[in-house]
């Protein structure tokens, strides 16, 4: 079952704006991360935020997460060509084990 | 590092035949994990191992599919018999054991069953 539910299904938007995507999920969680998948490619991990952080950067990245609404979202700031892909949010409820979500797919036009 | 590495990166056989997928994971990860991924069911988590030993195999859509992890660095994932609902990306991803930390995909094993 899929524990994260990303929205919106699909985002278009000019090089150079913010693009912001929510993820919602169900049940208590030790952490949430978030992955990138290029077509045609696996999955590469972009950042990870404990369920005691409320906020994390990494470079052009911000995520938050508030635990109370049981939703993270993701921000990318000026958006470039090379960021279009698809974007998944993961939850980490055993400690082990990742349920992914449905993913955002982000097209960056230039 | 050469990352996880799957093999085949593709493989087209026909119904009822034997399919096996393989996985080197990242040297030093003792947790590996096999997902499938199609457009209609998304990224599902088909199996995990820690330390060799399988955790959860609640994913395994049914007894055709089994995992085995010989060693802690070769993992295999067989499909006997194959069907054309098995056509899928079939991913291997390996972390440390203990929670907390990121999963490192392979580039995937792209199934056509015709």
């Amino acid at each position: 079952s899929q524990q994260g539910e990303e929205d919106p299904q699909a985002l278009s938007i000019q090089e150079g704006e913010n693009a912001t995507m929510n993820c919602s999920y169900k049940t208590s969680i030790n952490n949430l991360q978030w992955y990138r998948q290029n077509s045609g490619r696996g999955l590469v991990h972009l950042i990870l935020i404990r369920s005691n952080e409320r906020e994390k950067h990494s470079g052009r990245l911000r995520v938050t997460l508030d635990t109370s609404k049981k939703s993270s979202s993701l921000l990318i700031t000026a958006s470039r060509a090379a960021d279009t892909a698809s974007y998944f949010c993961a939850t980490d409820e055993d400690g082990n084990k990742l349920v992914f979500g449905a993913g955002t797919i982000l097209r960056v036009k230039s | 590092d050469a990352g996880v590495i799957q093999s085949p990166r593709h493989e087209v056989t026909e119904m009822g035949q034997e399919v096996t997928l393989r996985c080197k994971p990242i040297s030093g990860h003792n947790s590996l994990f096999w997902y499938r991924q199609t457009m209609m069911r998304g990224l599902e988590l088909l199996i995990y191992f820690n330390n060799n030993v399988p955790i959860d195999d609640s994913g395994m859509p049914e007894d055709r599919f089994s995992a085995k992890m010989p060693n802690a660095s070769f993992s295999t994932l067989k499909i006997q018999p194959s069907e054309p609902r098995d056509s899928a990306v079939y991913f291997c991803a390996s972390t440390l054991s203990g929670g907390g930390y990121e999963q490192f995909f392979g580039p995937g094993t792209r199934l056509t069953v015709l």
